[in-house]
């Protein structure tokens, strides 16, 4: 089955700083890569998606890009603020499916 | 207002018992489903349903029986509870098999002693 990873496990920046967070998948049959944010002790929140018919979407402080051929995503945060410290999580799902992977999760945080 | 409703938000368990996990969403959405989160596996996948059919099992167990008595209802009935089963359990909706995005539950922390 669908499998996905992500690297760093946790990062630690400063306010003001960029982050990057990779994620891969080994499916090739998955066609739609959600993100999602978790905040301590809170729900787990969408931030951001790409088809798999996109290289590269933007919103706000998120760049997120993709690579069809090696199966790769990241997630680039700018200007990072205290209130982004949360786990990130990247998922993975199939056209037709109703299953979505997640990876293991970024702790980030990010320091004032 | 919270659009997931997940309840307990807490429970203690002892070794062997049975509890019972309710989710209700009042998002009008077709699908829903359970993951579970611990320290061992972070995000795990466990069931969906759509309008009211389990769709995919991901789940082992047969200790672990969703249970749909409404299109916007999955509850989650866990049995003969043991310590490993400890973790906070999250359902979710979506408007439609993944083509959309999960909105999830606050969860519900469960401990088995």
């Amino acid at each position: 089955g669908e499998q996905v990873e992500q690297l760093p496990s946790s990062l630690i920046v400063q306010e003001g700083a960029s982050v990057l967070i990779n994620c891969s998948y080994t499916d090739s049959a998955s066609v739609y890569f959600p993100w999602y944010k978790q905040e301590p002790g809170k729900r787990l929140q969408f931030i951001i998606d790409i088809r798999s018919n996109m290289e590269r979407k933007q919103t706000q402080r998120l760049t997120l890009l993709f690579d069809k051929k090696t199966k790769h995503l990241s997630l680039h945060i700018t200007a990072t603020q205290p209130g982004d410290s949360a786990i990130y999580f990247c998922s993975a799902a199939r056209t037709g499916g109703y299953k979505v992977v997640f990876g293991s999760g970024t702790r980030l945080l990010v320091s004032p | 207002d919270p659009k997931i409703i997940q309840k307990p938000k807490y429970l203690v368990a002892v070794t062997g018992s049975e509890k019972i996990l309710i989710c209700e969403q009042y998002l009008g959405h077709n699908a829903m489903y359970w993951y579970r989160q611990s320290a061992k596996k972070p995000l795990e996948f466990m069931f969906s349903y759509s309008y009211q059919k389990l769709m995919d099992n991901q789940t082992a167990s047969s200790r672990f029986q969703p249970q749909s008595s409404k299109k916007n209802h999955l509850d989650l009935q866990i049995t003969a509870l043991k310590p490993d089963d400890s973790a906070t359990y999250f359902c979710a909706s979506s408007q439609a098999r993944n083509t959309g995005q999960l909105y999830f539950g606050e969860g519900s922390k469960l401990t088995v002693l």
